[in-house]
Order: structure tokens, then sequence, then C-alpha cells
């Protein structure tokens, strides 16, 4: 049975950074891309990062309006993805959801990550 | 980025009755379009990928269907457990894009 687990949620202060981790099971994690997609509350989805796979020499993309501000990474021994977030705002208040894929197969319950002083 | 222009924004249908929902993509993305269903405090779950394709364990009377850059979900005979809000996704090109939403609600 594919799992994910996502955790490292919580509340930060603007300008602080959080680092949300994905751990996951239940298939050859090495074989998939791997994604973080959130939702601001009361709103729709918006897709934030990908990592591809070793046969895409682990390749990065960004939505454009985080991008100088996050990162993507995984360790493939660990079955487990990471998104480090830094300078956040308000405007990043949202559930973070780690989804396998290109299209997004399998979600996580999801983290929230709370920005306010 | 491609956009995806998902109608209607709110639907509400009675039980048995069939429910469709649409999405224009701003160019051509072939078959790669996804819908979801996300029901109040969970995530979403797959429903369709590439256009037409059921995921596994989604009832049959989910249908994914393509008419050149449209692309439309088609609920057969509604149930009361498919209420919730319905998002499709572009991922032909990156950034992968959502559509706005459909609020599906029971009459």
């Amino acid at each position: 049975e594919v799992q994910i687990l996502e955790t490292g949620g919580g509340l930060v202060k603007p300008g602080g950074s959080l680092r949300l981790s994905c751990a996951t099971s239940g298939f050859n994690f090495n074989d998939y891309f791997m994604n973080w997609v959130r939702q601001a509350p009361g709103k729709g989805l918006e897709w934030v990062a990908q990592i591809r796979n070793k046969n895409y020499n682990y390749a990065t993309y960004y939505a454009e309006s985080l991008e100088g501000r996050v990162t993507i990474s995984r360790d493939d021994s660990k079955s487990s993805v990471y998104l480090q977030v830094s300078s956040l705002r308000a405007e990043d208040t949202a559930i973070y959801y780690c989804t396998r894929r290109s299209y997004f197969d399998y979600w996580g319950q999801g983290v929230m990550v709370t920005v306010s002083s | 980025d491609i956009q995806m222009t998902q109608s209607p924004a709110s639907l509400s249908a009675s039980l048995e009755e069939i429910v469709t929902i649409t999405c224009q993509a701003s160019q051509d993305i072939g078959n790669y379009l996804s819908w979801y269903q996300q029901k109040p405090g969970k995530s979403p779950q797959l429903l369709i990928h590439s256009a037409t394709s059921l995921a596994d364990g989604v009832p049959s009377r989910f249908s994914g269907s393509r008419s050149g850059t449209q692309y439309s979900l088609k609920i057969n005979r509604l149930q009361v457990e498919d209420t919730g809000i319905y998002y499709c996704l572009q991922h032909y090109s990156a950034p992968p894009t959502f559509g706005g939403g459909t609020k599906l609600e029971l009459k």
C-alpha cells in the first residue's frame, strides 16, 4: 500500500524558514518523480515544486511565485523528499501536500504551515 | 504558463443526475490531464488520469473525455458521496497548473 506522510509544519514568523519532510513507503521510491503542492485556506491547489528521479538527474522545477525561496530535495535511501522554504510570508500559509508522479496519483494527508507574527 | 479554465465554479445537482464538469486548456496539452476530488478536510484523490483513464478503485460512474483542448469529467447517476470540490490538472508542461475548482453539492 502506498503511504505518504508529511511532517515539519507549524507556526513560523514572517521571514523565517521551515523544512518539510515527506516519508513514503509501499512503492519503489527511486522510480518516481515527487512533488509538493499547497493549498491556502479556502483556496484552490497550487503546485510548488518537483524533483525527478535519478534517470532524469534529479532535475528540479519550481513555481515562479516561490523560486529563490524554496529548495526541493530527496533521499532515495530513505524514500523521502524534502522542501526547504525560506523568507516565509503570510501568503505562504497553506497546507502543503507531498504527491507522487507527474500527475499526482497519490497524496499525503498534508501538513499545515502558518506564517504569522 | 498554460491556463486551465474550469466550469462551472459551483454546481447543485440531484441524486442519480448526470453531472458534467469541464476544463478548457489555453493550448494543446494532449492527454496530460487529470481530475481530482477533494472532500472537506481531506487531501485530493485522483479520479481520472491521461484524460480518460479511470484511477484504481474509482467507481465506473466517473468518466473523462476530451474534445480538442476541452476536457470533461462526467459523473453518471450522482451519489451522496460524490459531493466535494473537483479539480483538473494539466501536466503537459511545467509548471503543472490546476483549474480553479468546481464545488459540487446535492440539491
